[in-house]
């Protein structure tokens, strides 16, 4: 069964400063992956998706993520955080177009 | 375009009622998916509908039921209400490809709370 891994519950940066946030993932089979955002009182909203098409995948609002197999990892990174970036990220992982797995999701502070 | 809407906001009842949960999808989409989010517990999957027919289940007991209407709206039912199911309760859709996994877009939730 597919997993996701989100290390670290909670990350702090400096406004302006590089933002990365971990997942890893496990399967036997390569995944999609997805990250997805949520503000407080909101759902969730989709910063980004790998599919296959290309490693490097650009996102809204200036997040990228890079698929690694060798790493079966797919961090999400943004060079320049602000402090409208606080809130709770999610990575995901599907296989086709059944259920989501979620990680447990990574708490975002700014500081400014 | 209007995303995927959910109603109630918020819904409060006691134990044992039953709660009715509502979701319309993004114009287009047919497959309808239901996560519960609970304290401490993460995002967990629900149920997923598409055509009108439950594809999956998530490990959830029987009181939890839902089914999609021919607009590809949806409903969550849960009986029999317990503490433990005070969540906030997400709807996502998705259209349906055959080569490559769509996104799932996220209504705002419904925030059950049971008393």
């Amino acid at each position: 069964a597919q997993s996701v891994t989100q290390l670290g519950s909670h990350v702090s940066v400096s406004e302006g400063a590089l933002v990365l946030l971990r997942c890893n993932y496990s399967s036997s089979v390569p995944p999609y992956l997805f990250w997805y955002v949520q503000y407080p009182n909101q759902g969730l909203q989709l910063l980004l998706k790998y599919t296959s098409a290309a490693t490097l995948v650009k996102g809204i609002n200036g997040f990228e993520a890079e698929f690694k197999k060798s790493e079966t990892s797919f961090h999400l990174t943004k060079p320049s955080a602000h402090m409208s970036d606080a809130a709770e990220y999610f990575c995901a992982v599907s296989f086709g177009n059944e259920k989501l797995t979620f990680g447990t999701g990574t708490r975002l502070t700014i500081i400014p | 375009e209007a995303g995927v809407t959910q109603s109630p906001t918020h819904l409060i009842k006691t134990r044992g009622q039953q709660a009715t949960l509502r979701c319309s999808p993004i114009s287009g989409h047919t497959s309808v998916y239901w996560y519960q989010q609970a304290l401490g517990l993460g995002l967990q999957f629900l149920l997923w509908y598409d055509e009108g027919e439950e594809r999956n289940r998530g490990n959830f007991p029987p009181r939890f039921s839902g089914r999609q209407f021919p607009n590809y709206s949806s409903e969550l039912n849960v009986n029999a209400l317990e503490l433990e199911d005070s969540a906030l309760y997400l709807c996502a859709s998705s259209s349906v490809w055959d080569s490559e996994a769509q996104p799932q877009h996220f209504g705002d939730g419904t925030r059950l709370s049971i008393l």
